[in-house]
C-alpha cells in the first residue's frame, strides 16, 4: 500500500530533550516536505527536499532541522524543544522533477502530535 | 504578504444538499490550485485540483471553479454525505515554485 508513515504518532516530552520524528514513504517519491499546523494559521511549511541532500527552509524553519540521506526517508529534528514547538506535524511526499513540482498532490502521513511542557 | 484565506471558518449544511466552500487568494502568479479534506486525526488528503488555463474542473460528486479575475476559488460538493464532513483546505502555488501555501481550512458539518 502506497502510504506515508510518521512516528512516532503521539510525543509528550520536556523542553530542551532533543528529539526525532521519522518520517517514511514508499512511493519512490523526490519530494518531501514537513508541515506544523496550529488552530487558526492551517498548514505551514517547516522544511522540504527536492531529493537526497537536497534541503530548503520553509516559513517556519526556527527551531528544527532535516536530513535525507536516503529517498525514502525524512526526519525531523527538534535539537532543543522549546513549548511553542506544541503543534500537530505532518510529513508529506510528491513526485517532482527537476524544480518544478510535476505532481503537486501531495501524499500527507497521519500526524505527530508533540506536546512540549 | 501573499495569502490564501477562506470568507468561512464553519459550514453547516443538511445531508443530501449541496455545499460550496470558498477561497480567496492573492498571488496573481498562482497558477495551480488544490482543495484537500482532512478528516479528524488524519492527514490531508487530495480532492481535487484545477491549473489557471482552466475555470472548472469535475470530478465523482466535486467541482471545482476558479475565477481568476477575483482571485477566487470554490469547491462544490453535491448531495452531501455524513462522510463528507471535514475541514477543507484550499492550496495554491506557481509554476517554479517548490511549495504549496494552504488555506486556513474550512469546517464543513453535515447535519442529519
Amino acid at each position: 500500500e502506497a502510504q506515508v508513515t510518521q512516528n512516532p504518532r503521539y510525543l509528550i516530552t520536556v523542553t530542551g530533550k532533543k528529539l526525532t520524528v521519522t518520517c517514511s514513504q514508499n512511493m519512490n517519491h523526490e519530494y518531501m516536505s514537513w508541515y506544523r499546523q496550529d488552530p487558526g494559521l492551517g498548514l505551514r511549511q517547516i522544511y522540504y527536499s527536492m531529493n537526497v541532500e537536497v534541503t530548503d527552509k520553509g516559513d517556519v524553519p526556527e527551531g528544527y532541522k532535516v536530513s535525507r540521506k536516503e529517498k525514502r526517508n525524512f526526519p525531523l529534528i527538534l535539537e532543543s524543544p522549546s513549548p511553542n514547538q506544541t503543534s500537530l506535524y505532518f510529513c508529506a511526499s510528491s513526485l517532482s522533477s527537476g524544480s518544478l513540482i510535476r505532481s503537486y498532490e501531495q501524499y500527507f502521513g497521519p500526524g505527530t502530535r508533540l506536546t512540549v511542557t | 504578504g501573499e495569502s490564501v484565506g477562506l470568507h468561512l471558518p464553519t459550514l453547516s449544511v443538511q445531508e443530501g444538499d449541496n455545499s460550496i466552500i470558498n477561497c480567496a487568494y492573492s498571488n496573481s502568479a498562482s497558477d495551480y490550485f488544490i482543495w484537500y479534506k482532512q478528516e479528524s486525526g488524519k492527514g490531508p488528503q487530495f480532492i481535487i485540483d484545477i491549473r489557471s488555463n482552466m475555470d472548472k474542473r469535475q470530478g465523482q460528486r466535486v467541482t471545482v471553479l476558479l475565477n481568476k479575475t477575483v482571485k477566487h476559488l470554490s469547491l462544490q460538493i453535491a448531495a452531501t454525505q455524513p462522510g463528507d464532513s471535514a475541514v477543507y483546505f484550499c492550496a495554491e502555488t506557481e509554476q517554479g515554485a517548490q511549495k504549496l501555501v494552504f488555506g486556513q481550512g474550512t469546517r464543513l458539518t453535515i447535519n442529519p
